[in-house]
């Protein structure tokens, strides 16, 4: 396709339960980033990747949260031992390159933890 | 750190009224300034941007100038549409402390809702 594929669109799932979010970014763009979005709120920075690499995990908010690009293109989002407030939208979004502030989102992956 | 503060939602206008919607921010350096819009059942998507002092963004008859005095950049449109109903968010990019990749820092955004 051409703009940024996330699955599931929808997931549910019960407090300690380990959930993955998947990320397919535009073809040829080589950053991408995750943003958690709230009810109400605006995007909230998580995870950012150059490449394969992560070059800013700063936004994390604890160690249940893991990201992987392994080969510099599809990201997955880890997330462990779920609880009831990491109920968001997970929101990916791509760029040709980190130095534009241009992101292309997708509709983002909605979470709720029961 | 930076951040972005714009004005409280929702925000009901008529069709063909005028539209502001403010925007502040806090930052270290030079940022890059921006409007994204997340319409009904989308994604965001840029809107508009600027990248430094005074450059006016402009885009489907939206603009916002570039306020380095009062570190602003207001979203104006002088004739809304009903199509226009979405939720806008102001947001800011900066690069890192190594010169490299610019984060981008959202706002809370605002929720336009214009009626016929």
């Amino acid at each position: 396709g051409a703009g940024v594929s996330q699955t599931p669109s929808n997931k549910v799932t019960e407090k300690g339960k380990y959930v993955e979010l998947r990320c397919d970014p535009i073809s040829g763009h080589t950053a991408l980033y995750w943003y958690r979005q709230s009810l109400g709120q605006g995007p909230e920075f998580l995870i950012y990747f150059q490449g394969t690499g992560a070059a800013d995990d700063s936004g994390l908010p604890n160690d249940r949260f893991f990201a992987v690009r392994p080969e510099g293109s599809v990201s997955t989002l880890k997330i462990q031992r779920t609880e009831r407030g990491d109920s968001a939208v997970y929101l990916c979004a791509s760029s040709l390159a980190g130095y534009t502030g241009e992101l292309f989102f997708g509709e983002g992956s909605r979470l709720t933890v029961l | 750190g930076n951040s972005v503060t714009q004005m409280e939602g929702p925000v009901t206008l008529s069709e063909e009224a005028f539209l502001t919607i403010n925007c502040t921010y806090t930052a270290t350096g030079y940022p890059s300034l921006f409007w994204y819009v997340q319409y009904p059942g989308e994604g965001l998507q840029l809107l508009l941007k600027a990248t430094k002092a005074d450059d006016k963004g402009s885009n489907k008859g939206f603009e916002a100038t570039y306020r380095k005095e009062t570190t602003s950049f207001h979203l104006e449109k002088g004739s809304v549409q009903v199509s226009d109903s979405a939720v806008y968010f102001c947001a800011l990019s900066d690069q890192d402390s190594t010169g490299g990749y610019q984060k981008v820092t959202f706002g809370t955004g605002t929720k336009l809702q214009v009626i016929p």
